[in-house]
């Protein structure tokens, strides 16, 4: 049981550059979030998906998009890479929404 | 004003001292308030969750809710070294039963 798994674990862009993060769920969790999180900022919601078949933004969309591929996967992507971009991304799961979440272990992404 | 805050410390508490870390939010309708632990370089892991007016007790950790006043406190008694982290709160919204918002987090440091 693996729970959260998050890939890549670092990643270096150039502007203008595209990427998928990618994450899983192993735990039959219903709800699945994007996160980043940026020195002094606490965790900043990306968008969430409540259940499989479902996605809504949270608190900082701009400049990514999301799929809900299944009820395990839930990608993040990134279409045109800016340096604002660069921060920590944890992919987080609950059983159902507004519960208890389990975090991965984050991708450290870096935009030059 | 933002929705969940928290003082970002840092707090330094004595080792065997009670910690207390507070947090208030803006929704008054929000129902489900958690409290998560981070080492530095690693994920969030939750500490406790609190749904109801009053204390709830786990171990060392207290959580305490008051929703009239809109704050959430956790105090750690016994304070140990292992407990130096940064402590995060976060609030179900009711205005969006689906997001839980973040504090900023409050950096603890336990002195020998």
């Amino acid at each position: 049981n693996a729970g959260v798994t998050q890939t890549p674990k670092f990643q270096v862009l150039k502007t203008g550059q595209s990427m998928t993060l990618q994450c899983a769920q192993d735990m039959n969790h219903n709800s699945m979030y994007w996160y980043r999180q940026d020195p002094g900022m606490g965790l900043r919601l990306i968008y969430y998906s409540a259940s499989e078949g479902t996605t809504d933004k949270g608190e900082v969309p701009n400049g990514y998009n999301v799929s809900r591929l299944n009820k395990r996967e839930f990608s993040l992507r990134l279409e045109s890479a800016a340096p604002s971009q660069t921060s920590v991304y944890f992919c987080a799961s609950s059983v159902k929404a507004s519960d208890t979440q389990y975090f991965g272990p984050g991708t450290r992404l870096t935009v030059l | 004003q933002k929705e969940v805050e928290q003082n970002s410390g840092p707090l330094s508490v004595p080792e065997g001292a009670i910690a207390s870390l507070n947090c208030t939010y803006s929704d008054r309708g929000s129902q489900s308030f958690f409290w998560y632990r981070q080492y530095s370089g690693k994920s969030p892991e939750l500490i406790m969750f609190i749904y109801s007016n009053g204390d709830k007790e786990d171990g060392r950790f207290t959580a305490q809710l008051n929703k009239a006043s809109q704050y959430v406190s956790l105090l750690i008694r016994d304070s140990q070294p292992s407990d130096s982290a940064t402590y995060l709160c976060a609030v179900n919204l009711y205005s969006s039963a689906s997001k839980i918002i973040f504090g900023s987090g409050t950096r603890l440091s336990i002195r020998p």
